[in-house]
């Protein structure tokens, strides 16, 4: 069994404020790790995605993830938060093998002010 | 190569009509799913298909029936439709690891 858990459904940060949005996972084996964004009224876009190679993942839009096992985490980073960086970010983890259906948290909603 | 497209982009249905969503792919992908996504609650797996004649239920597949005669089209049926089925659907495909999402269809039941 797999689930993700999302911490803050909105996190509120300054344009060019370090951006955190926070990733806890629970998976019986080892995992793939995604981060989606959502741009209002749009599908889903992959920003990036870890499946077993180096644990520091770097994604579009200048963000990264790290993956840590000991934390069970996936945290979404970015070092200056930009106006156009306002949208909603999904977690996702598949179990790695298999047919890699992969659940999806809640959301963030992140909210960058001038 | 237009990736996963969806019709229609929006649906207002009264209780009790039916309908069908419309999704394809053109990247010849074996895995298509489709999702609900309401406030709150991030995607829901409503069902998914890993090829052509092989169907399976997600975590939320009441009141939703789907068929994959072909590796293209995976459509979603509501065959009778209820204030709950008020949502924003999502189909998606998978290459790989990677999935792809379609722009999503909004639909209202009255």
């Amino acid at each position: 069994a797999q689930s993700v858990t999302q911490l803050g459904s909105h996190v509120s940060v300054s344009e060019g404020a370090l951006v955190l949005l926070r990733c806890n996972y629970s998976s019986s084996v080892p995992p793939y790790l995604f981060w989606y964004v959502q741009y209002p009224n749009q599908g889903l876009q992959l920003l990036l995605k870890y499946t077993s190679a180096a644990t520091l993942v770097k994604g579009i839009n200048g963000f990264e993830a790290e993956f840590k096992k000991s934390e069970t985490s996936f945290h979404l980073t970015k070092p200056s938060a930009h106006m156009s960086d306002a949208a909603e970010y999904f977690c996702a983890v598949s179990e790695s093998g298999g047919s890699y259906i992969p659940t999806f948290g809640r959301g963030t909603s992140l909210i960058v002010h001038p | 190569n237009a990736g996963v497209t969806q019709t229609p982009k929006f649906q207002v249905l009264k209780t009790g009509q039916s309908m069908t969503l419309q999704c394809a792919q053109d990247m010849n992908h074996e895995y298509m799913s489709w999702y609900r996504q309401d406030p709150g609650m991030g995607l829901r797996l409503i069902h998914y298909s890993v090829g052509a004649g092989i169907t399976d239920q997600g975590e939320v597949p009441n009141g939703y029936n789907v068929s994959r005669s072909t590796t293209e089209d995976f459509p979603l049926r509501l065959l009778s439709a209820a204030p709950s089925q008020t949502s924003v659907y999502f189909c998606a495909s998978k290459g790989g690891t990677d999935q792809f999402f379609g722009p999503g269809t909004r639909l209202t039941v009255l």
